[in-house]
């Protein structure tokens, strides 16, 4: 059983400029989140994607959208990249939506915005 | 809201002494609790998870953690540490608003001396 792969592993890109992140979820699992990890911090959540739905978001603005396909792969972009968005990104997949379900976390991208 | 307090951003033991990490819950039902831990630059690996089943919970690498509700308490501990077990911690709750979300403490840092 795969767990959950993310790609590309490391980034660097320019304030400005629009970035695409891309996950594939464990096998069996439907449900998709993404996370930004700055350093030092905890994971923040930025929003879930259970069968190609939005079903969750926090609190970031409408330049970071996602999209999950219906093998359940998802993509994070992130448009008009700011410094601040320099951070690891984490992809975790659940096998279901909902409380109490552990999730899969892949290894992360490590975007640098210059 | 629910949220999660780590108390203490590090803490250091000796190699065979007691790991105990502490970890404070805010919620006004019952909770859905995780731990997991981060290698240095890896992705989130679960420890364990309570949802309610028993209040002591065990996990992966000897790891533990007592669910107190008298107390809003789910601190994780290992009897006798490893130098492997040096990562960073972090305890989360299931956002029972949010789809199950995770929402993260801020990490607790260990270190295990020789």
């Amino acid at each position: 059983e795969t767990g959950v792969t993310q790609s590309p592993t490391h980034l660097i890109k320019t304030r400005g400029q629009q970035v695409t992140l891309r996950c594939s979820s464990q096998s069996g699992h439907n449900t998709v989140s993404w996370y930004q990890q700055a350093l030092g911090q905890g994971p923040q959540f930025i929003f879930q994607y259970y069968r190609e739905e939005e079903n969750g978001r926090g609190n970031f603005p409408p330049r970071f959208s996602g999209l999950q396909f219906p093998n359940y792969s998802s993509e994070l972009n992130v448009n008009a990249l700011e410094l601040d968005d320099s951070a690891l990104y984490l992809c975790a997949s659940s096998e279901r939506t909902g409380v109490g379900y552990g999730y899969t976390f892949g290894s992360g991208t490590r975007l640098t915005v210059v | 809201a629910q949220s999660v307090t780590q108390l203490g951003s590090h803490v250091s033991v000796s190699e065979g002494a007691l790991v105990l990490l502490r970890c404070n819950y805010s919620s006004s039902v019952p909770p859905y609790l995780f731990w997991y831990v981060q290698y240095p630059n890896q992705g989130l690996q679960l420890l364990l998870k309570y949802t309610s089943a028993a209040t002591l919970v065990k996990g992966i690498n000897g790891f533990e953690a007592e669910f107190k509700k008298s107390e809003t308490s789910f601190h994780l501990t290992k009897p006798s540490a490893h130098m492997s077990d040096a990562a960073e911690y972090f305890c989360a709750v299931s956002d029972l608003e949010g789809g199950g979300k995770l929402i993260f403490g801020q990490g607790t840092e260990l270190s295990v001396k020789p």
